[in-house]
């Protein structure tokens, strides 16, 4: 079964950090670009960042997070992370890791609150 | 980056059909094949209806269809069901090498 599990979730202050993780499962993790997107409580979906299969190849982000995030990949480890540093309270939200250009599957997701 | 646009909300009676529509630009919608629709359920993650405007997933019911006319994409849904009342996002790529969703649509079935 292909699956996403992401963690590192949790609370944290405005002006902090913290890495999410997306573990893959079940299908050929480096021959997929993979994605993040986020959800404000009571919001619609938010695209934030896109790695390509190669890491080296393209990466891009939304104009909200562009360098403040950073996304990586390990494809020995089939993995996906997000680095997020300089943390809003308009951060907060549930942060899917999702695969492909389809964006298909979704993981679960992981819920980010950034409060004081 | 502005969302692309949805109507709020849509309604309909089991059986009949709904069209969703999503409206963006030559920039994005208009300007690629790769549209796509996802439906949400509260509390779950979303889940990929249709993908590259018309295509559907392998396991998604053929009551759920796309298509894509200028700058317009649309989802429309046949013989709606109970099950089927839930948030509905489009998405496409960009001019810009970037994702962008549609606001969201709220579909009930009454």
């Amino acid at each position: 079964e292909e699956q996403l599990v992401e963690s590192g979730g949790g609370l944290v202050q405005p002006g902090g950090s913290l890495r999410l993780s997306c573990a893959a499962s079940g299908f050929t993790f480096s021959g997929y670009s993979m994605n993040w997107v986020r959800q404000a409580p009571g919001k619609g979906l938010e695209w934030v960042s896109c790695i390509s299969s190669t890491s080296s190849d393209t990466i891009s982000y939304a104009d909200s997070v562009r360098g403040r995030f950073t996304i990586s990949r390990d494809n020995a480890k089939n993995s996906l992370y997000l680095q997020m540093n300089s943390l809003r309270a308009e951060d907060t939200a549930v942060y899917y890791c999702a695969r492909g250009q389809s964006l298909d599957p979704w993981g679960q997701g992981t819920l980010v609150t950034v409060s004081s | 980056q502005s969302a692309l646009t949805q109507p709020a909300s849509v309604s309909g009676s089991p059986g009949q059909s709904i069209t969703i529509s999503c409206t963006g630009t030559s920039s994005d919608v208009g300007g690629y094949k790769y549209v796509s629709w996802y439906q949400q359920h509260p509390g779950k993650a979303p889940k990929l209806m249709i993908f590259e405007v018309s295509k559907r997933p392998s396991g998604v019911s053929s009551r759920f269809s796309g298509s894509k006319s200028g700058n317009t994409a649309s989802l429309t849904i046949s013989g709606l069901q109970a099950e089927d009342e839930a948030d509905y996002y489009c998405r496409s790529y960009t001019s810009t090498s970037t994702l962008m969703f549609g606001g969201g649509t709220k579909l009930t079935v009454l």
